[in-house]
């Protein structure tokens, strides 16, 4: 059984701080990983995806994917209030159905 | 462009009622998935269709559950007789045969 395992938090962190969510898949020929962002109340909503082994940056993101430990990350720099969420890894392990495996996310607080 | 739409936003029923969801998803997304959210299971993938055609509903937990996708821009999920237990917020997600999905509002189920 493919799972995605997630430390479920609280991760709290001071603003201006760095967050680090981390995440961990069994499934070794995953090939697609994604980090979504979910607020209290609302619907996922995909902020960064990662195909190959590095880093990949986008403003204050950056997710990390290293497939020979099976471990994808995500930092936030500067940290602000308004990161405060729950952020969900998800894991897609190839096939044409676009199936992904969530797992089940960490909350993360910034704290003023 | 408008992304998901689910309709009801939030649903109170009383049990052995039947509840329909229903979902538009974004046009010209081929793959529709539901979803279904707890504090206790986390987000779990219920059934998905493919091009209109059910491809994998090993997520439905029971025969009370349904899903219908009679064409590209619309589905919907029955549940019939509803019990407490399928109290949870159910949310609709699309992709453009690929991975990234794009998630409805959600609908917010309750059964007293």
């Amino acid at each position: 059984q493919k799972e995605v395992e997630q430390n479920s938090g609280p991760l709290s962190v001071p603003e201006g701080a760095i967050a680090s969510l981390n995440c961990t898949y069994s499934d070794r020929v995953s090939q697609s990983f994604f980090w979504y962002r979910q607020y209290s109340g609302k619907s996922p909503e995909l902020i960064m995806s990662i195909y190959s082994n590095g880093d990949k940056e986008d403003g204050r993101f950056t997710a990390q994917l290293n497939k020979a430990s099976q471990y994808v990350s995500l930092l936030i720099r500067d940290s602000q209030p308004s990161d405060s969420a729950t952020y969900l890894c998800a894991v897609y392990s190839g096939g044409s159905n676009y199936k992904l495996t969530f797992g089940k996310g960490t909350l993360l607080t910034v704290n003023p | 462009d408008a992304g998901v739409i689910q309709s009801p936003r939030h649903e109170v029923t009383e049990m052995g009622q039947e509840v329909t969801l229903r979902c538009k998803p974004i046009s010209g997304h081929n793959s529709l998935f539901w979803y279904r959210q707890t504090m206790m299971r986390g987000l779990e993938l219920l059934i998905y269709f493919n091009n209109n055609v059910p491809i994998d509903d090993s997520g439905m937990p029971e025969d009370r559950f349904s899903a219908k996708m009679p064409n590209a821009s619309f589905s919907t999920l029955k549940i019939q007789p509803s019990e407490p237990r399928d109290s949870a917020v159910y949310f609709c997600a699309s992709t453009e045969g690929g991975n990234e999905q794009f998630f409805g509002p959600g609908t917010r189920l309750t059964v007293l």
